[in-house]
């Protein structure tokens, strides 16, 4: 079986561009989870979908956007790039809404902004 | 606002020693606390989880431990391999807010052969 598919695997922006990344849950997993992690740090929760509907947002500007479709793939999407956007962009999927468990992250979207 | 504190940043131990992690929280509404293991160019993968209602959970020679009166918990890894070498990152999650962990800054751990 397949894991959490991420498209692409590297991206290079110029600065004021837009972006989107892509993600496919793992099949039947109906809840995608989008994290931003910046070198030597943490992941850092962006949005939650579950069953097409936002259900959870993290301290991010609105430049931000996500949306899950009917298959429930997803894309995140970030407007007006700035430098600090540079990061490691992980997607994951799980069965369920709640309480964390039975993630499973994709290997993300390494996205640089020059 | 950085809820759960993670140390050391960086450790180093011989093949066969024993790798502890510690991590600290400040929320007490947290009810789920997974560690997770990050190889160069994945994505983090659930290394192994425990709830604050047990002081131990083990799974081979992974082991958490977990204090909720001091708001702490740690992760042994007991004869350590070089192919544990990785970045270790705990984390935390509370129901209400359903699936958001906050993730600690990651401990790079090298095992020398």
């Amino acid at each position: 079986d397949a894991g959490v598919t991420q498209s692409p695997t590297h991206l290079i922006k110029t600065r004021g561009q837009h972006v989107t990344l892509r993600c496919s849950p793992i099949s039947g997993h109906k809840s995608v989870s989008w994290y931003q992690q910046v070198l030597g740090q943490g992941p850092q929760f962006i949005f939650q979908y579950y069953e097409k509907e936002e259900r959870g947002r993290g301290n991010f500007p609105d430049r931000f956007s996500a949306r899950q479709f009917p298959n429930y793939s997803s894309e995140l999407n970030v407007n007006a790039l700035l430098l600090g956007d540079s990061a490691l962009y992980l997607c994951a999927s799980s069965a369920r809404q709640g309480k964390g468990y039975g993630y499973t992250f994709g290997s993300g979207t390494r996205l640089t902004v020059v | 606002q950085q809820q759960v504190k993670q140390s050391p940043q960086s450790l180093i131990v011989q093949k066969g020693g024993i790798s502890i992690i510690n991590c600290a929280y400040e929320n007490t509404a947290f009810d789920y606390f997974p560690w997770y293991q990050q190889f160069p160019g994945k994505g983090p993968a659930l290394l192994i989880a425990i709830r604050p209602d047990v002081s131990e959970k083990k799974e081979g020679r992974f082991t958490i431990s977990f204090n909720k009166s001091a708001k702490q918990f740690s992760l042994h890894i007991m004869d350590s391999q070089p192919g544990d070498s990785a970045t270790y990152f705990c984390a935390a999650s509370m129901g209400h807010s359903g699936s958001r962990l906050t993730f600690g800054e990651g401990t790079q751990l090298t095992v020398n052969p």
